[in-house]
């Protein structure tokens, strides 16, 4: 069965940086595309980043754009989102999710999350 | 970007009351619309996929419908385990794939 993991997250001050990290299993990882999606304490959903199954062409939000950096990791089966210039407001739960074999943006599978807090 | 607003942002029912949630696109997005449903403390899950396509494993009671900026979710018979927040999201505009504000359903 498909299964995402995402670690990395912790308490950073603002300025700083931080690499999250998402381990897929159950499914053929280097076919797929990939997203982020970060949800602020209490708040709705925001799409952050996305990156096609070869990792040739990524997309980014405007709030993160320059800041942020995803990446993956075909032979690992793994996708990073490197972050850095934190801010206050990127405190928010992480989210990696699935997409399709072509980028669809149905997202049929989703990590648990992990929590980053960008505090002084 | 495509603006996505869910009426309404709270609402209350009894198990076994029929629920529909709006949601509305500020551009026409044909039928590029998903749905999803989050418990607390739980990654989102998808419920319907393309404004009317159910997700394999969820419950017939959900469903889906609309095109063009107008779209409903509607659970014909609420069940205790249907109380948690839903969100829209359009996924026309690739890859800026925006989310509707969620709408939180409460037990009365």
């Amino acid at each position: 069965q498909v299964q995402l993991v995402e670690s990395g997250g912790g308490v950073v001050q603002p300025g700083g940086s931080l690499r999250l990290s998402c381990a897929a299993s159950g499914f053929t990882f280097s076919t797929y595309g990939m997203h982020w999606v970060r949800q602020a304490p209490g708040k709705g959903l925001e799409w952050v980043a996305f990156i096609h199954y070869d990792g040739n062409n990524k997309y980014y939000a405007d709030s993160v754009k320059g800041r942020f950096t995803i990446s993956r990791d075909n032979s690992k089966n793994t996708l990073y989102l490197q972050m850095n210039s934190l801010r206050a407001e990127d405190t928010a739960v992480y989210y990696c999710a699935k997409d399709g074999m072509v980028m669809t943006g149905i997202l049929g599978y989703w990590g648990q999350g992990t929590l980053v807090t960008v505090s002084s | 970007d495509i603006q996505m607003t869910q009426s309404p942002s709270s609402l209350s029912a009894s198990v076994g009351d029929r629920v529909t949630i709006t949601c509305r696109a500020s551009q026409s997005i044909s039928s590029y619309l998903n749905w999803y449903q989050q418990k607390p403390g739980k990654a989102p899950k998808l419920l319907i996929y393309t404004a009317s396509s159910l997700q394999s494993g969820v419950p017939s009671r959900f469903s889906g419908s609309g095109s063009g900026t107008d779209f409903t979710l509607t659970i014909s018979s609420l069940q205790p385990e249907d109380f948690a927040t839903y969100y829209c999201q359009q996924s026309y505009s690739t890859p800026r794939y925006t989310f509707g504000q969620g709408t939180k359903l409460e037990i009365k």
